[in-house]
């Protein structure tokens, strides 16, 4: 089945700064990546996605990038703010299961003001 | 106006109890999943239901059986209630097809058992 690695597992970086997390997967099958936002004791919330026919896709301060040769893909935080704290999770997906999603591990990302 | 609902918010029960999860939306989803968050924040997909048909099952012990009366509604019930089921367990929806992956979560059931 499919293997989903995130790293870092905890960021820290000053308000203004960009953040970077990475995450590869095993199953060269996967062509949905969807990052996740959950803040303390909230639900995950959905972000941003990239489809395996995209290379890059951006929304305002958030860019998500794929690599489908090295079977790796990031997301970009740019110009952080202390409401971007939270955990972020990366997942992946196959168009033909269902919507099952194999998650990563989780960044616990902290921006300070 | 909540688009993904869950009861109870919280759980607390003894070991060897039974207790069932409830969860709606009112999104008009078709697609509705359970999801276990441990305490390592670690997110797994236990079940999916597409028109209250099952099409994901994971490797889940038997003790926990899902129903979907309607495509807007998926329950969880869980027997013999054991320490290593303390979690959140969290609900979410989606419309089949290309948005399968566009999930909405409820708020979570933080179920504790002593």
């Amino acid at each position: 089945g499919e293997n989903v690695e995130q790293h870092p597992s905890t960021l820290s970086v000053q308000e203004g700064d960009s953040a970077v997390i990475k995450c590869t997967y095993s199953d060269s099958a996967s062509n949905y990546f969807p990052w996740y936002k959950q803040e303390l004791g909230k639900r995950p919330q959905l972000i941003i996605d990239i489809r395996s026919n995209v290379g890059e896709k951006k929304d305002q301060r958030i860019a998500v990038t794929l690599n489908k040769t090295a079977k790796h893909f990031s997301l970009h935080i740019t110009e952080t703010q202390p409401e971007d704290s939270a955990v972020y999770f990366c997942a992946a997906g196959r168009s033909t299961s269902y919507g099952k999603l194999t998650f990563g591990q989780g960044t616990i990302l902290t921006v300070h003001p | 106006d909540t688009a993904v609902s869950q009861t109870p918010k919280y759980l607390v029960t003894q070991m060897g109890n039974d207790k069932s999860i409830k969860c709606e939306q009112n999104l008009g989803h078709d697609t509705m999943y359970w999801y276990k968050q441990d305490s390592k924040k670690f997110l797994k997909i236990m079940f999916s239901y597409n028109n209250k048909e099952l099409i994901i099952n994971e490797t889940v012990p038997n003790r926990f059986s899902p129903k979907s009366p309607d495509k807007a509604h998926l329950n969880l019930h869980i027997n013999s209630l054991e320490l290593g089921d303390s979690a959140v367990y969290f609900c979410a929806s989606s419309l089949a097809g290309g948005t399968y992956y566009e999930q909405y979560f409820g708020p979570g059931t933080r179920l504790t058992v002593t």
